[in-house]
């Protein structure tokens, strides 16, 4: 089964740095992806962690602990455009099955 | 091309219609997924192909019907649907499917359906 827990909603500046947790309990886990999802739009990639540590990618960065089923996702120089849904979803077993969670809704205030 | 194009954007249909959703990708991909996302909720895994064969069907009612007619195409046959099962669907497809090794899923921008 899956236990997967996120903020809801998240509130920063722009310019600022910002980092969203997750964390999972996942049967079977093998990895974790995070997703960007805009209103009205379809989720798009953002990075994702097989083994323990820090993945980065332009301003976008994202850590894994297997051991404490915990992940964040780091967000520098934030931009007005970067205000969207930021969805973790842990990877199990076969069948590149992806269970998301609910979803943390990120606002970019001026 | 990194696109996956799913027809239509948007579907109004009675409970006792039959339609079809269709996404297709020419990215290569062997893997290709439904989901269904209610609004302000996640994604919700449906359907799974592999080599246009079946992988995954999580539990899904049979008004919902999957299809594979090719390795580019995928449609979802609908048939006396409800109220609630008014949401946008999602197709995505990944590279392969793998036991360890994650595929980035990429995803069409979905069809907003609306059962009256």
């Amino acid at each position: 089964g899956q236990n997967i827990d996120q903020p809801t909603e998240m509130t920063a500046t722009e310019g600022a740095i910002v980092q969203i947790n997750c964390t999972y309990q996942t049967s079977g886990f093998n990895g974790l992806f995070w997703y960007q999802q805009h209103a009205g739009e379809a989720p798009t990639f953002l990075s994702y962690n097989v083994l323990d540590g820090l993945e980065e990618k332009g301003r976008f960065s994202s850590f894994l602990s297997r051991s404490k089923g915990y992940s964040y996702l780091l967000l520098k120089e934030l931009q007005m455009k970067d205000s969207a849904s930021y969805l973790c979803a842990p990877f199990a077993g076969g069948g590149n099955k992806l269970t998301f969670g609910t979803g943390t809704q990120l606002k970019v205030e001026l | 091309d990194t696109e996956v194009t799913q027809t239509p954007k948007h579907l109004v249909m009675g409970m006792t219609n039959k339609k079809s959703l269709k996404c297709e990708q020419h990215m290569g991909h062997r893997a290709m997924y439904w989901y269904k996302q209610k609004a302000k909720k996640p994604p919700e895994l449906m359907f799974v192909y592999s080599y246009e064969k079946l992988s995954i069907n999580e539990s899904v009612p049979s008004r919902f019907s999957p299809e594979c007619p090719n390795s580019s195409l995928l449609n979802l046959h609908l048939h006396a649907l409800q109220p609630e099962d008014s949401a946008l669907y999602l197709c995505a497809s990944s590279q392969e499917l793998t036991v360890r090794t994650p595929f980035e899923q990429f995803f069409g921008p979905g069809t907003r359906l609306t059962v009256l």
